[in-house]
């Protein structure tokens, strides 16, 4: 089955120290994204790729980095420099439209990440 | 102001009643737009894309009103596994979405 998988479900760690999360996407997308979700409030976006070894920062960006060695991959690793980690981590694929119309992003289960 | 609004609820509906969201945007140059639900503690999920001519699937309408900025999802006979957060999302820039906060249903027996 074609997807997007996101691995560990749930991740503790303690203050201080760096933590990678894992993306993979088997829909050969072009474009894949890391958001962020607290309580309450909306998906903000931390980076976003658009081909192999290409990224750019999303809104909220400091303290986080990634990387996009290949197309399938494209992990988010948090920083100690991350004030408040503690969030559920969600990462996402599409495919770029044509005519500039733009095409869904699919998602994957998500991290629960949670600072001790 | 922000990009995507959206009123939170909840809304408290019984089953098969009818129930709209609507949602307001910022950009003015948004070109595709999207309602997305979310089930407690999982992922978004694709409802539908949102068209200027307005579309239906089954039980859900959505329309898109591009003089005001605003677009709407109305449910029809609701089910009580309707009950979730809807996102509104739009287009912020190149392959690039704004989701908005959601409005969260609950339908009731």
């Amino acid at each position: 089955d074609g997807g997007i998988t996101q691995s560990p479900k749930y991740l503790f760690r303690k203050e201080g120290q760096n933590v990678t999360l894992s993306c993979e996407q088997n829909l050969n997308h072009d474009a894949m994204y890391w958001y962020r979700q607290d309580p309450g409030q909306g998906l903000r976006l931390i980076y976003y790729s658009q081909i192999v070894n290409d990224f750019q920062k999303g809104d909220i960006a400091e303290g986080y980095s990634v990387s996009r060695e290949k197309k399938e991959s494209f992990p988010l690793t948090v920083t100690s420099a991350q004030k408040n980690p503690t969030a559920f981590y969600l990462c996402a694929s599409s495919q770029y439209g044509s005519g500039g119309s733009y095409n869904e992003q699919f998602f994957g289960p998500g991290t629960r990440l949670t600072v001790l | 102001r922000k990009e995507v609004e959206q009123d939170p609820g909840p809304f408290n509906v019984p089953e098969g009643a009818t129930v709209a969201f609507n949602c307001t945007y910022s950009n003015s140059a948004s070109q595709s737009f999207f309602w997305y639900r979310q089930d407690c503690r999982k992922e978004p999920k694709l409802l539908m894309s949102v068209y200027s001519s307005g579309n239906e699937d089954g039980r859900f309408t959505a329309q898109l009103n591009r003089a005001s900025q605003y677009i709407s999802l109305l449910i029809r006979d609701s089910k009580l596994s309707d009950s979730a957060t809807y996102l509104c999302v739009v287009t912020g820039g190149f392959q690039k979405l704004v989701f908005g906060t959601g409005t969260r249903l609950l339908v009731s027996p």
